[in-house]
């Protein structure tokens, strides 16, 4: 199996514009998870989706976030409109069951830059 | 909310045992103990996690104290493949199904030759 897939690995947008970050999970998982990192905040969970229902979002920043889960093998997460502040490495994770017993896989993350 | 307390960076010697400790003296009889690395530019990798007893797995062992409000990971041979930052995480649990990982700033591990 290629693991948790990302696209793209590097994003560079203008403030004000629109970004979709992309996440294929590992296949037969059934939880999925998108996080932000940054040096001051550290690794923060945004959304939670358990069979491509969304289950907790209470980490999404705000109304300029939001991530979708269409089916088993595919999420989404924007941006719209991006800010400086924006700028973060986004990590999707999936696991399969219960996450509170098994271990989440890691994608390589993407790396946004918003200038 | 449980939290962990870690050393901001550790160092240890290649091929010496590294042994990583995490305060959790809020933790709940309910909530486990995860161990998670992340190795620069990489997405975090998971190690191992425990209730109660002590853990061993391929990568590492994971001793948690009789009262559980502490544990150490030991890495017992480490490499230089295993600089990393290295988070202890105690898992939340909320009312009904929602539940999450609560990740902290973690330990800086540096193996050295």
């Amino acid at each position: 199996d290629a693991g948790v897939i990302q696209s793209p690995r590097h994003e560079v947008t203008e403030m004000g514009q629109e970004v979709t970050l992309r996440c294929k999970p590992i296949s037969g998982h059934n939880s999925l998870f998108w996080y932000r990192q940054t040096m001051m905040r550290g690794l923060e969970l945004l959304i939670y989706f358990n069979n491509n229902v969304p289950i907790d979002d209470s980490g999404m920043p705000e109304d300029r976030f939001s991530a979708k889960m269409p089916n088993a093998s595919f999420s989404t997460l924007k941006i719209q409109p991006s800010e400086p502040r924006d700028s973060a490495v986004y990590f999707c994770a999936s696991s399969f069951g219960d996450y509170m017993n098994t271990e989440a896989f890691f994608g390589q993350g993407t790396r946004l830059t918003v200038v | 909310d449980a939290k962990t307390t870690q050393p901001t960076s550790m160092d240890c010697a290649e091929g010496r045992a590294a042994n990583l400790p995490c305060n959790h003296s809020t933790i709940s009889g309910n909530e486990y103990v995860y161990w998670y690395r992340q190795i620069h530019s990489q997405g975090p990798q998971y190690i191992i996690h425990g209730l109660k007893n002590n853990e061993t797995n391929e990568m590492a062992s994971l001793i948690i104290t009789e009262d559980r409000k502490s544990s150490t990971l030991i890495l017992p041979h480490a490499t230089l493949r295993d600089t990393a930052v290295y988070y202890c995480i105690v898992r939340v649990a909320y009312a009904g199904n929602n539940r999450k990982l609560i990740w902290g700033l973690g330990t800086s591990l540096a193996v050295n030759p």
